[in-house]
């Protein structure tokens, strides 16, 4: 199985900064991989599939990138609606993996 | 607008089946694999498996394959989970998502039905 190691777990940040959420996987997933939000009590929503492309719908302040095994998502702007949980999940092998999650917080 | 609603969950004996449901709307759900997520409490996403178009390709997480039995009724527009010797680990949020295609890459979750509760307990 790919393992997906996601950092930091936690994140408090101020309202206007930028933030980044890392995800490694424990092998090439060769952009395979999407982004995901949970606002507490909700189902998560994709924001981003293929490392990079944004899904519809979702802010342009939201950005992912990377390569092989190193991933990032960053976001722009920070605003209070952004408090939530995110996770990473790698598609380019079975079993679909997930990040374990970071949990992002405004200071 | 896409919607997928989940149902069937609540309190189950350990041991015993229950079986969900996911009701698909807003978009040809024929046209579409369709998968499975878990969530225990507070607790991080878990894969469970995928179907299909046309059912004729199931995959499951391995460590599952042997409890649980995905399903579709396309003329219903409807998801199955059927789940089997269900034990306190699989306590839980019960996620349907429709899969979008990644090209080559496979295929992600584009959009999460609200969820649906399982609680394993006696």
């Amino acid at each position: 199985d790919i393992q997906m190691t996601q950092s930091p777990a936690s994140l408090s940040a101020s309202l206007g900064e930028t933030v980044t959420i890392e995800c490694r996987a424990s092998e090439d997933i060769y952009n395979g991989l999407a982004w995901y939000q949970q606002k507490p009590g909700k189902s998560p929503q994709l924001l981003i599939y293929n490392a990079n492309s944004l899904h519809t719908g979702v802010p342009s302040r939201f950005s992912g990138s990377g390569s092989g095994t190193q991933y990032s998502l960053k976001i722009n702007s920070l605003q209070s609606e952004d408090v939530a949980s995110y996770f990473c999940q790698q598609y380019y092998n079975y079993p679909l993996t997930f990040g374990s999650g970071t949990k992002l917080e405004i200071k | 607008e896409v919607k997928l609603v989940e149902s069937g969950g609540g309190l189950v004996q350990p041991g015993r089946s229950l079986k969900l449901s996911c009701a698909a709307s807003g978009f040809s759900f024929n046209d579409y694999w369709m998968g499975w997520v878990r969530q225990a409490p507070g607790k991080g996403l878990e894969w469970i498996g995928e179907i299909n178009q046309d059912s004729s390709t199931i995959n499951y997480t391995p460590s599952l394959k042997d409890k649980f039995t995905i399903s579709r009724d396309n003329a219903q527009n409807t998801l199955y989970l059927q789940m089997s010797k269900l034990g306190s680990e699989d306590t839980a949020i019960y996620y349907c998502a429709r899969e979008g295609y990644g090209g080559y890459l496979g295929y992600y979750f584009d959009y999460w039905g609200q969820g649906v509760m399982v609680t394993v307990s006696s």
